[in-house]
């Protein structure tokens, strides 16, 4: 069966930091991959998606960038946190469309 | 632009109290999809159902049931019965696929954060 890991779970870091979050999924090949953001506990924001290997499509400009370097991983960074970086990170993966999306569990990222 | 909207920002109910969550869309496409997600405290979203714009037929699921009207753009969610366990934020998402280019993006509503009190 497929399953999707996303880590960290938790996350602090400080403004002008660094960021990598990673994500990966199991027993599936060339899945296509999100990356979304959860402001406040509510609304979920598509921030990138990805049908294959380093392409990568971004839905909203931000200080955010995705790299999708294997098939079955998808990665979000950041050079400079921001303090409106801060949310909950859910990483999604669907076998082709129009499947639905199967979630990761999230990282909650605070920024101080 | 599509769009989904989740009216109900918070319900509150007594266990074993039937609830319904309604969700309206919008959309230009003849051809499109539609999801509920459950969010419980935890934080990862489940998913419940997908139904596409042809299938218009209701569908249920133990306490779970849900009515699709394309007449009036709604995918409202029933649960029948509630209990403390189905506390949690419920999403309703479209996806359009149109010439196949919507490569399963999904808009999501605000969701409704439904408590069920015992």
């Amino acid at each position: 069966s497929q399953t999707i890991h996303q880590w960290p779970a938790t996350l602090v870091q400080p403004v002008g930091s660094p960021l990598s979050l990673e994500c990966t999924v199991e027993g599936t090949s060339n899945p296509n991959l999100y990356w979304y953001r959860q402001a406040a506990g509510r609304g979920l924001q598509l921030l990138f998606y990805s049908v294959g290997i380093g392409q990568i499509s971004s839905e909203v400009p931000q200080n955010l960038s995705a790299s999708r370097p294997q098939d079955r991983q998808f990665i979000l960074s950041s050079k400079k946190l921001l303090l409106s970086d801060s949310g909950f990170y859910l990483c999604a993966w669907s076998s082709m469309d129009p499947q639905p999306q199967h979630f990761g569990d999230g990282t909650r990222l605070s920024i101080l | 632009a599509q769009k989904v909207t989740q009216a109900q920002t918070e319900i509150s109910v007594v266990e074993k109290e039937d609830v319904t969550l309604d969700c309206v869309y919008e959309t230009r496409d003849t051809t499109y999809y539609l999801f509920w997600y459950k969010q419980p405290p935890s934080g990862e979203l489940v998913f419940l159902i997908r139904r596409n714009s042809f299938d218009e037929q209701n569908e249920i699921s133990g306490r779970y049931s849900w009515n699709f009207q394309k007449s009036t753009s709604s995918f409202n969610f029933t649960i029948t019965a509630s209990q403390v366990v189905d506390s949690a934020v419920y999403f309703c998402a479209l996806s359009e696929a149109e010439g196949g280019t919507s490569y399963g993006k999904l808009t999501f509503g605000q969701g409704t954060i439904l408590t069920v009190h015992p």
